[in-house]
């Protein structure tokens, strides 16, 4: 079993609907939970990161970590086609700099 | 330049040819990354470069994969006897530090062997 899950997807949503990606994982020493969109034939990019428990939000986007449940979910609203990409969680233990990333999950939003 | 160069942005080789893969980072970052991406996977740390020095070659999967950075800028990737499962799309980042929020990625090389 990987220390990351993500199911790969594809997710295909309607323009204007709210997008939901979630990761779950099993070592409980992660500390940082980060999302990353990487479009196709291209690098990943940071989206956003949050340092243990909570939400944290940045415009259309809004992440969300429970560590009780090992559980991290990434939310996207007014979803546009532009936003089609891959979606990768990735975690890091405290300490370290080598993320650990999910398989990433395939959204298409669809006009 | 503007963002991480990588080059070629495609290569095939044939099973058994060395492979020669190039990164050129953003001008002054300090930290260079090397990651391989399986098709379909997130990317997997190979190698971590702090300047000219090679810090962490821990993800590195076998002695037939050899990096270097001779001068703390330019870095290449190479691979020797290429293997089909050593398919993939290599991803080089770079950061002022070695912190995950600095990184750029480039767009990768992806290689494929036949």
């Amino acid at each position: 079993q990987k220390e990351v899950e993500q199911d790969p997807g594809p997710l295909s949503v309607p323009e204007g609907a709210i997008v939901s990606l979630n990761c779950t994982y099993s070592n409980s020493a992660f500390q940082y939970f980060m999302w990353y969109r990487q479009y196709s034939r291209k690098g990943p990019e940071l989206l956003m990161y949050t340092y243990s428990s909570g939400n944290k939000e940045d415009g259309r986007f809004t992440a969300q970590v429970d560590k009780s449940s090992k559980y991290i979910s990434l939310f996207i609203r007014d979803s546009q086609p532009s936003d089609s990409a891959t979606y990768l969680c990735a975690m890091l233990r405290g300490g370290s700099y080598i993320p650990t990333f999910g398989r990433g999950t395939s959204l298409i939003v669809h006009p | 330049g503007a963002g991480v160069s990588q080059s070629p942005r495609y290569k095939v080789a044939k099973r058994g040819q060395d492979v020669a893969l190039r990164c050129d980072p953003i001008s002054g970052h300090v930290s260079l990354f090397w990651y391989q991406q399986a098709l379909g996977q997130g990317p997997e740390f190979l190698t971590y470069f702090q300047n000219e020095a090679q810090l962490d070659k821990s993800g590195l999967p076998s002695d037939r994969f050899f990096a270097e950075r001779p001068e703390g800028s330019v870095s290449t990737l190479k691979i020797q006897r290429t293997q089909q499962e050593d398919s993939a799309v290599y991803l080089c980042a770079s950061s002022l530090e070695r912190q995950f929020y600095g990184y750029t990625f480039g767009s990768g090389t992806r290689l494929t062997v036949v």
